[in-house]
């Protein structure tokens, strides 16, 4: 165990709808980061958060925006979604924003 | 941009016969090469941190090096519990505590008994 919770771990849904996706850090940790994994593809970045704000940003579409909070847990916000969309979703956190990080189990999105 | 390319994509052992996963990697200035185990359906698991040229480090059946241009994972009488996709990635040396890790696709192992 990892000591980073997602949730929730399994979520379908239909195209075009919103989903939302929750991630609480290790404890101490203020570095929050977010991937997609698809079944052909590698793990792509998405986003990262330290201590509540925006540091870098990956291959994030416009319809997808994430947040962390003051508590350092952070949502990822998918919106108008596609079948394309369908993926493994990590959250991984770090102590810093330069060290190694810490993944969860994920959460696996289906969009039918 | 920053690229990691590991190989093979996939590779198969008799249990008890050691190989070496390779990951080449480019990025401008390296701050650190991390290597993952990965689960089908589970979240990559931490193994190792590299920081510079000629560093070594080991786990059980498993030692990581680190060259100025690629990784190796080398593991030793593998058992069947250590099949899984291995996954090697790259973080540069960025001011500003910026972070972009950059991962490889992945070397899927098993381990046959």
């Amino acid at each position: 165990d990892s000591g980073v919770t997602q949730t929730p771990k399994h979520l379908i849904t239909a195209t075009g709808q919103r989903v939302t996706l929750r991630c609480s850090p290790r404890s101490g940790d203020l570095s929050v980061y977010w991937y997609q994994q698809s079944l052909d593809q590698g793990l792509q970045f998405l986003i990262q958060y330290y201590n509540g704000e925006e540091r870098a940003k990956g291959n994030i579409l416009e319809r997808f925006s994430a947040q962390q909070f003051p508590d350092l847990h952070s949502e990822l916000n998918l919106s108008s979604l596609e079948l394309g969309d369908s993926a493994l979703y990590f959250c991984a956190s770090s102590v810093g924003a330069r060290t190694e990080a810490f993944f969860g189990q994920g959460t696996r999105l289906t969009v039918v | 941009e920053d690229q990691v390319t590991q190989s093979p994509e996939a590779l198969r052992l008799q249990e008890g016969e050691s190989s070496s996963l390779n990951c080449s990697y480019t990025v401008s200035g390296l701050r650190g090469l991390f290597w993952y185990r990965q689960d089908p359906g589970k979240g990559p698991e931490f193994l190792f941190t590299l920081y510079s040229a000629g560093e070594e480090k080991e786990k059980e059946r498993l030692k990581a090096t680190l060259t100025k241009k690629e990784s190796f994972l080398h593991i030793t009488a593998p058992k069947p519990e250590d099949s899984a996709t291995y996954l090697c990635a790259v973080q540069p040396n960025l001011s500003g505590g910026y972070q972009k890790v950059t991962f490889g696709t992945g070397t899927k192992l098993q381990v046959i008994p």
